[in-house]
């Protein structure tokens, strides 16, 4: 149980696009999501929290406007990256929380690694 | 600074061996996280540990907790060469439910 799936997996993309990364709970609800940004070789850096129904919650430095979280149910949060530049280019995983074991315990998806050419 | 900080950086040992690997933190916690990263994938949860627990284990997994000198260890016992990959710790130190995550220590099991 506690599955996390994200869509899409990789995608390549020009620089000044937009592009939507999905994150799904597949069996639990999830009350809180959570975003995350990773660089090669490096830890994971929180980028926003997000409650179902209500607006993110971003972390210091993180853009809400380049960055735009949706929550809209308890099993779906969307990442668009507005006006993608090379910079962006990253590893970004979601995680879910309310699941199982109390509901501590967050469940991560396998990842969307965007590259902006 | 990262809450977490795992020791050492990168691990390398021989399969059958035990591998340990370790974890400091700076603030109170509630709980203490334990997980794994292959390479160019997601995190998978391996364990979590509350902070009036001192020890758990799961499989070949056990984890120690010491509140008093805030850090945790991994311990993976008989290695396989599918345990490569990073291991990482979490702590919620900062509250709302947010993780904060180490630096990770790479292992790497040699058959």
């Amino acid at each position: 149980g506690a599955v996390v799936s994200q869509h899409p997996s990789r995608v390549i993309c020009k620089s000044g696009t937009s592009v939507k990364i999905e994150c799904r709970s597949l069996d639990f609800q999830a009350t809180t999501m959570f975003w995350y940004r990773q660089f090669p070789k490096k830890s994971l850096m929180l980028m926003a929290t997000s409650n179902e129904g209500s607006k993110a919650t971003y972390e210091q430095g993180v853009e809400k406007d380049k960055f735009l979280i949706n929550h809209a149910s308890l099993t779906l949060s969307t990442l668009t990256v507005t006006s993608a530049h090379p910079e962006d280019s990253s590893f970004y995983i979601c995680s879910a929380r309310g699941g199982f074991d109390g509901g501590d315990t967050q469940y991560f998806g396998p990842g969307t690694r965007l590259t902006v050419l | 600074s990262q809450q977490g900080e795992e020791d050492p950086q990168a691990l390398s040992i021989q399969e059958g061996e035990n591998a340990t690997m370790n974890c400091s933190y700076k603030t109170s916690i509630n709980n203490l996280q334990w997980y794994r990263q292959n390479s160019g994938r997601g995190l998978v949860h391996l364990i979590l540990i509350r902070s009036n627990e001192r020890e758990k284990h799961s499989g070949r997994l056990r984890v120690t907790l010491d509140t008093s000198k805030k850090s945790s260890s991994l311990l993976i016992t008989a290695s396989r060469a599918a345990d490569t990959a990073s291991y990482f710790c979490a702590t919620d130190g900062r509250g709302y439910s947010t993780l904060t995550f180490g630096k990770g220590t790479m292992l790497l099991v040699s058959p």
